[in-house]
């Protein structure tokens, strides 16, 4: 299974700024994804970040609002813009590395943001 | 978008007693996969299934693949107090690299 790290691990921001959140993975792989878990909910996928070019995101969320970076198969940072209080979440970072015969999906400790 | 439905959303048990949850979907996935997850941590993989009808254990836990393909479902027997946290059924529409599809958690908490 992959190892995967991210940075800041929480964040209080205040209303109107933007924040980076870094994702580093042990090892090279494939697919990186990025999702969202707000207070109690589930995990919604927020976009596929691709190495060396635009990430593809899902209905619902925007390239302006959650601009993606992959420079290499090892690390992505996702960056919320604009925040307001709505945006209060953990932020998961996501791989799929390869366990035995097929792939999985393994997650990063998450980044918990609170916007105030 | 697809939709998992995963129930109990919650479940209150006593210490040694067995929990089953299961998941449905109204379309055919050919993965399904069981996280658990803790506080401040991200989902732990717990269980993947990759045929239908397969039943897979991990310890306490057993996981099956539906034969339709549409549901799933998760036991774990004998629960003691560090079974507490939150399962989350995922299933993948095509295998390979695709995203995963979740189902809203089911919330278990066992008193000792």
């Amino acid at each position: 299974s992959a190892v995967i790290s991210q940075k800041p691990s929480r964040d209080i921001c205040q209303r109107g700024t933007s924040l980076t959140i870094q994702c580093q993975v042990d090892s090279q792989v494939t697919m990186m994804f990025w999702y969202r878990q707000q207070p109690g909910q589930s995990l919604t996928l927020i976009a596929t970040a691709n190495q060396g070019s635009e990430a593809t995101y899902e209905s619902g969320f925007v390239i302006d609002k959650f601009p993606i970076s992959r420079p290499n198969l090892t690390f992505s940072t996702l960056t919320v813009s604009n925040m307001s209080p709505e945006d209060s979440s953990i932020y998961l970072c996501s791989v799929l590395g390869t366990s035995g015969v097929y792939n999985e999906q393994f997650f990063g400790p998450g980044t918990r943001l609170t916007v105030l | 978008g697809q939709q998992l439905n995963q129930s109990p959303q919650s479940m209150f048990i006593q210490e040694g007693e067995d929990v089953s949850m299961n998941c449905t979907s109204s379309s055919i996935f050919n993965t399904w996969l069981w996280y658990k997850q803790e506080p401040g941590e991200g989902p732990v993989l717990l269980i993947a299934l990759y045929k239908a009808g397969e039943l897979t254990s991990n310890g306490r836990l057993t996981a099956q693949f539906g034969i339709t393909r549409k549901d799933s479902f998760l036991n774990i027997s004998a629960s003691i107090p560090s079974d507490v946290g939150i399962y989350f059924c995922a299933g993948q529409l095509r295998r390979g690299n695709t995203p995963l599809v979740f189902g809203k958690g089911t919330r278990l908490s066992v008193i000792a």
